[in-house]
């Protein structure tokens, strides 16, 4: 059974201390990362996709990475409006999979 | 572009009534899906859909039914309704060709009493 976890579950952090989330996953065959941001009240927000160890991806202050069991999401100086949920993804075998979520890591930044 | 709406927004419901949540998507996509949302379980798969015609059971099906008549609607039924099914749903759809991800609704809060 395809698995993914999260940690940690919620995380404080002050605008500028940059940080990093984790996603550990168990699939048969990895198709494919996802991670997503939602904002309370809202939809999950595709932010990026990764599909083999050692690639990266980048927007603004975040970079995605992956390995082999596991992809960070690293914060670099963080601001308020980073604040929200962040979810990982995985997508096993053909491309009618559906995806499978983690719990997601709540961040908050303080100004 | 509208993107993925759903309809209603917020609901209440009776145990033991029935109701229809409608996924409308503006962008051709070939997938949808129904995920719902607990706190402390993450995004379940209920049901989804890979084509017009065509749907299969995700992780967490009893209780719900769906049907994919036209390609860009995706319905969810629930029959009859428990307070087991309070949650909030989403709405998802996706193209063919991977790596793009899922563009989501903006969800639907069910509270059944």
């Amino acid at each position: 059974e395809d698995q993914v976890t999260q940690s940690p579950e919620a995380l404080r952090l002050q605008e500028g201390e940059s940080s990093s989330l984790n996603c550990s996953y168990t699939v048969s065959g990895l198709r494919g990362l996802f991670w997503y941001r939602q904002d309370p009240g809202k939809g999950p927000e595709f932010l990026f996709t990764l599909y083999s160890a050692g690639e990266e991806k980048e927007k603004e202050r975040l970079k995605a990475t992956l390995t082999k069991k596991e992809s960070f999401l690293h914060i670099t100086a963080p601001k308020p409006e980073d604040s929200a949920t962040y979810l990982c993804a995985v997508q096993a075998g053909s491309g009618n999979t559906p995806l499978v979520f983690g719990k997601g890591t709540r961040l908050s930044v303080i100004a | 572009n509208a993107g993925v709406t759903q309809t209603p927004k917020f609901r209440v419901l009776k145990t033991g009534q029935s109701m229809t949540l409608l996924c409308a998507q503006d962008m051709n996509h070939e997938y949808m899906y129904w995920y719902r949302q607990d706190p402390g379980m993450g995004l379940r798969l209920i049901h989804y859909s890979v084509g017009e015609g065509t749907t299969a059971k995700g992780e967490v099906p009893d209780g719900y039914n769906v049907s994919r008549l036209k390609k860009q609607n995706f319905l969810l039924g629930l029959e009859s309704a428990a307070p087991s099914q309070t949650s909030v749903y989403f709405c998802a759809s996706a193209r063919i060709q991977g790596g793009y991800g899922y563009t989501f609704g903006s969800g639907t809060r069910l509270t059944v009493v």
